[in-house]
């Protein structure tokens, strides 16, 4: 089983500014079958990129992923206030499919 | 619209069964694999279990193998999970959710989710 491991736990930044959150894998991640979720709470997952830098459909291009084999990056350019959530990498390369534990996002 | 809506949650005690449902519309369903995902209270999201489009391929957590079984009717559009000998570590928000690619491929991102349904295990 793969593991993720994202960095940081939390983040606190102001409406703004440039957002980097990572996510580690234990083992390559086959065809960078990568993606990213954002989670409000009392919501259900939104699917931001998947394949590790394709959006998402209806996802502001203020969101970007990449990285490729056990190392990850979502970068949000510019945070909007709706953008404070919970950030959930998965890999899909390999069966179980495993999410990262979470990055919260929070408003300084 | 596209849509999962899930039901069959509730409070069950350990050891006991419960049925969840997963109702989709606005799409082809049996294009598509289709999967469930849990969360527990205040953590993080757990791939359960998922099923191929003709319930060809299934797979399942070391956590639940065993205990839950996956299946899907095409013809009702539904995706079903059978929880048997629940256990308090089973409590969580049950999601069902869409891959993103129709066709054969069974892991994919998951591009629809419903809103949940929530089983409590506890005496």
């Amino acid at each position: 089983e793969i593991v993720l491991t994202q960095s940081p736990g939390t983040l606190s930044l102001s409406p703004g500014e440039r957002a980097t959150l990572s996510c580690r894998a234990s083992q390559s991640v086959s065809s960078s079958y990568l993606a990213w979720y954002q989670q409000k709470p009392g919501q259900a997952p939104r699917l931001l990129i998947y394949g590790a830098s394709s959006r998402a459909t209806g996802i502001p291009d203020r969101f970007s992923g990449s990285g490729s084999g056990t190392d990850f990056t979502l970068t949000i350019s510019r945070l909007e206030p709706e953008d404070f959530a919970v950030y959930y990498c998965q890999q899909y390369g390999s069966s179980p499919a495993t999410f990262g534990q979470g990055t919260k996002l929070e408003i300084k | 619209e596209v849509q999962l809506v899930e039901s069959g949650g509730g409070l069950v005690q350990p050891g006991r069964s419960l049925r969840l449902s997963c109702a989709a519309s606005g799409f082809t369903f049996d294009d598509y694999a289709m999967h469930w995902v849990r969360q527990a209270p205040g953590k993080g999201l757990e791939w359960v279990s998922g099923i191929s489009w003709n319930s060809g391929s299934i797979g399942y957590a070391d956590s639940v193998k065993g205990r839950f079984t996956i299946s899907r009717d095409n013809a009702k559009n539904s995706l079903y999970l059978q929880m048997n000998s629940l256990r308090a570590e089973d409590t969580a928000l049950y999601y069902c959710a869409k891959v993103l690619s129709d066709g054969p491929v069974s892991l994919d991102a998951f591009d629809i989710w419903g809103q949940g349904t929530m089983v409590t295990v506890s005496s």
